[in-house]
C-alpha cells in the first residue's frame, strides 16, 4: 500500500540549531512529492514541493528538500531554525499515475526554544 | 471565493446524532480531498474528487462516513451515527489537479466534538 513515513513525532531545538526531518515514501511510480506547515493556530500551508529536475528545491523562509529517488527519500532541512518555525511539518506525496491523490505523512511536531 | 471555505468550523454533537460538513472549494479547481486530522494521528486520507471521475473513497474508515460533490463545486462529508471517535478536525483541500501536480490549498477546518 502506498504510504508516507516520518522519522520523528516530536523534535525540540534552540534557535540557530540546524534541522533535518526525515520522510520516506512507498510508492512504485513517478512521484510529486510536498512538505506542507501548519503553525499554531493556521491552516496547512504549503512549504515546498518538488515535481522534477533538480532534486534540491527551495522552499519559503529558507527551507530546503532533497530527493534521492534511490532512498525514497525527500528530506527537510534548514540550516539555522528561529523560534518562528515552530510548528507542525508534514511531508505529502502523490503519484502522477494515480490521478494525484496525496497522501501525508503523520506529521514531526517542531519546537524551537527562545 | 479566495480560499477553500469550510463550515462549521465547530460542530458540538450528541453520540448517535448525523453531522453534515460542507466545503467550498476554490473556484475552477477540479481535484477535491476530504482528510481527518487527529491529536497524533497526522492526516489521514478519506476521499478523493476528480472531476468527473469516481471519487476514490479507500480512506473512508466504514460506511456511516460518506461524501459527495454536486456539481464538480461544493462537497458534503455525512457521518452517520456519529461514535466518540470521530471526533477530529476534517480538512477539506482543493487543487486544480493538473499542472501543478496536486498542489493542495486548505480550508480551515471543521472541528467536530461528539460528546
Amino acid at each position: 500500500a502506498q504510504s508516507v513515513s516520518q522519522h520523528n513525532h516530536h523534535v525540540i531545538l534552540s534557535e540557530a540549531a540546524s534541522l533535518e526531518l526525515g520522510c520516506n515514501y512507498s510508492y512504485g511510480g513517478t512521484v510529486n512529492l510536498f512538505w506542507y506547515v501548519q503553525y499554531p493556530g493556521q491552516h496547512l500551508q504549503l512549504l515546498l514541493k518538488y515535481f522534477s529536475g533538480d532534486p534540491l528545491v527551495k522552499g519559503i523562509k529558507g527551507f530546503e528538500a532533497e530527493f534521492i529517488k534511490s532512498k525514497f527519500s525527500f528530506n527537510l532541512r534548514k540550516p539555522s531554525v528561529q523560534w518562528s518555525d515552530t510548528a507542525e511539518y508534514f511531508c505529502a506525496v502523490n503519484e502522477r499515475t494515480g490521478g494525484f491523490k496525496t497522501i501525508f505523512g503523520a506529521g514531526t511536531r517542531l519546537f524551537v526554544k527562545a | 471565493g479566495a480560499g477553500v471555505s469550510q463550515s462549521p468550523s465547530n460542530k458540538v454533537t450528541e453520540k448517535g446524532k448525523d453531522v453534515e460538513l460542507r466545503c467550498d472549494p476554490i473556484s475552477g479547481h477540479t481535484a477535491l480531498y476530504w482528510y481527518r486530522q487527529s491529536l497524533g494521528q497526522g492526516l489521514e486520507f478519506l476521499i478523493y474528487f476528480q472531476g468527473n471521475s469516481a471519487p476514490d473513497k479507500s480512506g473512508l474508515p466504514s460506511d456511516r462516513f460518506s461524501a459527495e460533490r454536486t456539481g464538480g463545486s461544493v462537497s458534503t462529508l455525512t457521518i452517520q451515527r456519529t461514535q466518540q471517535e470521530d471526533s477530529a478536525v476534517y480538512l477539506c483541500a482543493s487543487s486544480r489537479g493538473t499542472g501543478t501536480a496536486g498542489e493542495l490549498f486548505f480550508g480551515e477546518g471543521s472541528r467536530l466534538t461528539v460528546l
